[in-house]
């Protein structure tokens, strides 16, 4: 069964970086898969972050992009997102997926549990 | 970025009902498109993708439809476990947007 798991600080300071990994099980990161990061602020919707394949090619919210970096490690069959110059408004429950084609289409099939994060001093 | 527009935001519906929920974007997107289910604390699941494909364990009552840019998710015969917010995205141009979330709540 293909899990995924988020782990990192809760806690971050504005201004800060946020720096969270999902390690995988189950299935290699180096398969045909997109490794995604999605967020939702408190009671809010789904916004997408971005995603990353194993061959290092990225796809990031242009809204994001310029402070988005998403890396896989493909030793630790894991991938990480770092969001540089946070605010509050980053505040948010942060998931991790897996982006799978079917059909041509990629949707995403598992889901981590996701981890609230807070920007806060 | 293409918009996803869903409606209706929040809807009452009793145990056995028909539900549909409709989705539209800004821009075509082909069957490039995806519906989940959400329940609170829970992540997202997902329930169809390419417009109309049933994910693997997802009861039939679920169905989806269309193309282009208007699509429609139909619940046959609502259950209790099916209480929850339903989101629509689109996975032709990136940014994958979602929807806003349409909330279906017990009458």
């Amino acid at each position: 069964q293909v899990q995924l798991r988020e782990s990192g600080p809760g806690l971050v300071k504005p201004s800060g970086t946020l720096s969270l990994t999902c390690g995988v099980s189950g299935a290699s990161i180096s398969n045909d898969n997109w490794w995604t990061w999605v967020r939702q602020s408190p009671g809010k919707g789904l916004e997408w972050i971005g995603e990353t394949y194993h061959s290092g090619t990225s796809h990031l919210n242009p809204s994001l992009k310029s402070r988005v970096i998403i890396l896989v490690d493909k030793s630790q069959n894991q991938f990480s997102l770092n969001l540089t110059s946070v605010t509050a408004a980053d505040t948010a429950v942060y998931y991790c997926a897996r982006g799978t084609v079917l059909r041509g289409v990629r949707p995403l099939d598992y889901w981590g549990h996701g981890t609230l994060v807070t920007v806060s001093s | 970025d293409i918009q996803m527009t869903q409606s209706p935001s929040s809807l009452s519906a009793s145990v056995g009902d028909r539900v549909t929920i409709t989705c539209r974007a800004s821009q075509r997107v082909s069957t490039y498109f995806n519906w989940y289910q959400q329940k609170p604390g829970k992540a997202p699941e997902l329930l169809i993708y390419a417009a109309s494909s049933l994910q693997n364990g997802v009861p039939s009552r679920f169905s989806g439809s269309g193309s282009g840019t208007d699509f429609t998710l139909t619940i046959s015969s609502l259950q209790p476990e099916d209480f929850a917010t339903y989101y629509c995205q689109q996975s032709y141009s990136v940014p994958f947007t979602f929807g806003g979330g349409t909330k279906v709540e017990i009458k």
